[in-house]
């Protein structure tokens, strides 16, 4: 049974700072590894997919990376704004069309 | 970009009453869609995977009697909370992935959140 988890649970960055979120599952066995944004009372807003067979995928300010072989994945966020604080969840979708969400990091930038 | 409405928005109803959740892909066709539940502060937990056409299936310890699941189209499904009692509170989130397209992200509605008295 695949399992995500996220650290830090919480992460607080002033203004203007670039910051990792980081991502361990335990099912190497993945089809697609996506990173969300939910911010509160609000559904999901997919920011970044990367596929099976891709490293690292890039949107403007976010890069998110991908090792299958140790389990891992971290999304990058640069130059860190207000407007970035949510909470920022992990999922890995397996070959049956299934997804695993990981509790999320909540983050907060301090203007 | 693709859109998904979930409605309503939010609930709050005594205990005993039946609760209809809609999901609905509005330009996109939607073979699946997911239904999540979420508690405060906890990530989403698949409930049950909807199927255009056949019966829903149910992930482990989710009550099939109890979620009510129909999708009887490529751009709505329902779920029906039977019954609720206040542990049924929570938010309820779905999910759509437009037909054939495995390596797009999932749409996600903004959720229900439902209170049960």
């Amino acid at each position: 049974k695949q399992e995500v988890t996220q650290i830090p649970a919480a992460l607080s960055v002033p203004e203007g700072e670039n910051l990792v979120l980081n991502c361990s599952f335990t099912d190497s066995a993945i089809y697609n590894l996506q990173w969300f944004r939910q911010d509160p009372g609000k559904g999901l807003t997919s920011l970044l997919l990367i596929q099976s067979s891709q490293r690292e995928q890039t949107s403007g300010r976010l890069n998110a990376s991908l090792d299958k072989s140790s389990g891992r994945s971290t999304l990058y966020i640069a130059a860190s704004q207000p407007g970035d604080s949510a909470t920022y969840l992990c999922a890995i979708d397996d070959n049956a069309g299934k997804s695993t969400f990981g509790d999320g990091t909540t983050l907060t930038v301090k203007p | 970009g693709a859109v998904v409405s979930q409605h309503p928005s939010r609930v709050i109803c005594k205990s005993g009453t039946s609760v209809k959740i809609e999901c609905r892909s509005l330009d996109f066709q939607a073979t699946t869609m997911f239904w999540y539940r979420q508690f405060p502060k906890q990530s989403l937990m698949l409930m049950a995977t909807s199927n255009e056409g056949s019966k829903a299936t149910y992930e482990q310890g989710v009550e099939k009697d109890k979620f009510l699941i129909n999708h009887a189209s490529l751009t709505l499904s329902t779920l029906t909370v039977t019954s609720a009692h206040p542990e049924d509170s929570s938010f309820y989130i779905c999910s759509a992935q437009r037909t054939g397209r495995r390596n797009q992200p999932q749409h996600f509605g903004d959720g229900t959140r439902l209170s049960i008295l």
